[in-house]
């Protein structure tokens, strides 16, 4: 299975709060998962991304959980900001020789101020 | 130094047409991906270029076909244009072997009419 599977769809968060974006994969060959913001009109831009060897990883405001048991791995954006308004989309590189990558079908978040 | 270039930025054709889009990779990356991204979807692979080969396919129809020239640049030709090729086409290029994902461009925006 070749799905990454995304939610919640839309996110409305208020300025300072939590936002909580969750991704689900089946397939056990995917070994990098990044996260890309992406602002209209605009291609995507990596964000942070992740090994399935590791459970998490921090950059500034932004964190990936990745629970491999589960086959389950989520972005935490805190202090969320009404700069952070885009839509995000989760990802998982079907294998290190090719760098297919499989994405979510995004989440657009809206930071009220 | 300049990132992924793609253009045309915007483009209308008409059903039946051909069109052709070109993107030129980041410097020092070899290897470019192309998707295409439907209004509110997230973007979906077409296919990879390496080394001037195509190195591995989406599930696209054979109307979707691509060239990489020695310079890495690319293009991505679609013929017989369908009222539903209408999307964001996206390039990303990276450097093989890379652990950091894609560099994105801004896409080119195709309606067919």
């Amino acid at each position: 299975q070749q799905q990454v599977k995304q939610s919640p769809q839309s996110l409305i968060v208020q300025k300072g709060g939590i936002s909580i974006i969750n991704c689900a994969y089946e397939n056990t060959a995917f070994d990098y998962f990044p996260w890309y913001q992406q602002f209209p009109g605009k291609g995507p831009a990596l964000l942070i991304a992740i090994r399935p060897d590791v459970s998490e990883k921090k950059e500034g405001r932004f964190t990936i959980s990745f629970n491999k048991s589960a086959k389950q791995f989520s972005l935490h954006i805190m202090d969320s900001q009404p700069g952070d308004s885009a839509t995000y989309f989760c990802a998982a590189r079907l294998d290190s020789g090719t760098y297919k990558y499989i994405f979510g079908t995004g989440t657009r978040l809206k930071v009220l101020a | 130094d300049a990132g992924v270039t793609q253009s045309p930025t915007h483009l209308i054709k008409t059903r039946g047409q051909q069109v052709t889009l070109r993107c030129s990779p980041k410097s020092g990356h070899d290897t470019v991906s192309w998707y295409q991204q439907a209004l509110g979807q997230g973007p979906q692979f077409i296919f990879q270029y390496y080394e001037e080969e195509e190195r591995q396919r989406g599930n696209f129809p054979d109307r979707f076909s691509g060239h990489q020239y020695p310079n890495y640049s690319s293009e991505l030709n679609v013929n017989a244009l369908l009222l539903g090729d209408s999307a964001l086409y996206l390039c990303a290029s990276s450097a093989s072997p890379s652990p950091y994902g894609y560099t994105f461009g801004s896409g080119t925006r195709l309606t067919v009419v």
